[in-house]
């Protein structure tokens, strides 16, 4: 069964800038979670999709968005790009939807985002 | 008060030792936790998670978790270079939102 899949794998972007990062689940998993990784601040929760509609969100400003779609590939946008969102993105897929008690969650390779 | 609390380390153990690392978190309704194993530039690779108190045993790793106190841990027997990568909690809320801690850092001396 193929893992969890995001593209791309790097990307390099300029402040003020938008950039769009995709996420394929694993075949049959529901749920995509998407996380910023930086090497201060750890790996921190963005948002959550399940059937398309966002369950739970970080605390992230409104420049970060995603969306899902019928699929259950997701989507991430940043806006207005600032050197601080330069980080490693990753998603993780589950199989179980977001209200199962037991819910392990399985990682993409990430995308590195560089904003220079 | 961070969600989750982890030593950051490093941790360094030789080889065929036992590895101890340790995680609290705040949340006292946390309803799931998980122990994620990360290579340097490589995505978290998930390795235990446990539900109920306990210890749960899966090969060399043994994860324990006594909610009373909230603590969950993660013991390595037989440690191998292999194993010297990061190592991360994460623990899921009764809302089902992950919180991850900053990880520690192991080395395995051959």
């Amino acid at each position: 069964k193929a893992g969890v899949t995001q593209t791309p794998r790097y990307l390099i972007k300029t402040r003020g800038q938008q950039v769009t990062l995709s996420c394929s689940p694993i075949s049959g998993h529901r749920s995509v979670s998407w996380y910023q990784q930086t090497p201060g601040q750890g790996l921190q929760f963005l948002f959550e999709y399940f059937s398309e509609t966002q369950r739970n969100k970080g605390n992230f400003p409104g420049r970060f968005s995603g969306r899902q779609f019928s699929n259950s590939r997701s989507e991430m946008n940043v806006s207005t790009l600032e050197l601080g969102d330069s980080a490693l993105y990753l998603c993780a897929s589950s199989f179980r939807p977001y209200w199962s008690e037991y819910n392990e969650q399985f990682f993409g390779p990430g995308t590195r985002l560089t904003v220079l | 008060q961070k969600e989750v609390e982890q030593n950051s380390g490093p941790l360094s153990v030789p080889e065929g030792a036992i590895a101890s690392l340790n995680c609290t978190y705040s949340d006292r309704g946390s309803q799931s936790f998980f122990w994620y194993r990360q290579y340097s530039g490589k995505s978290p690779e998930l390795i235990m998670f446990i539900y109920s108190n306990g210890d749960k045993e899966d090969g060399r790793f043994t994860a324990q978790l006594n909610k009373a106190s909230q603590y969950v841990s993660l013991l390595i027997r037989d440690s191998q270079p292999s194993d010297s990568a990061t190592y991360l909690c994460a623990v899921a809320n009764t809302g089902n939102q992950f919180y991850f801690g900053t990880g520690t850092s192991l080395t395995v001396i051959p």
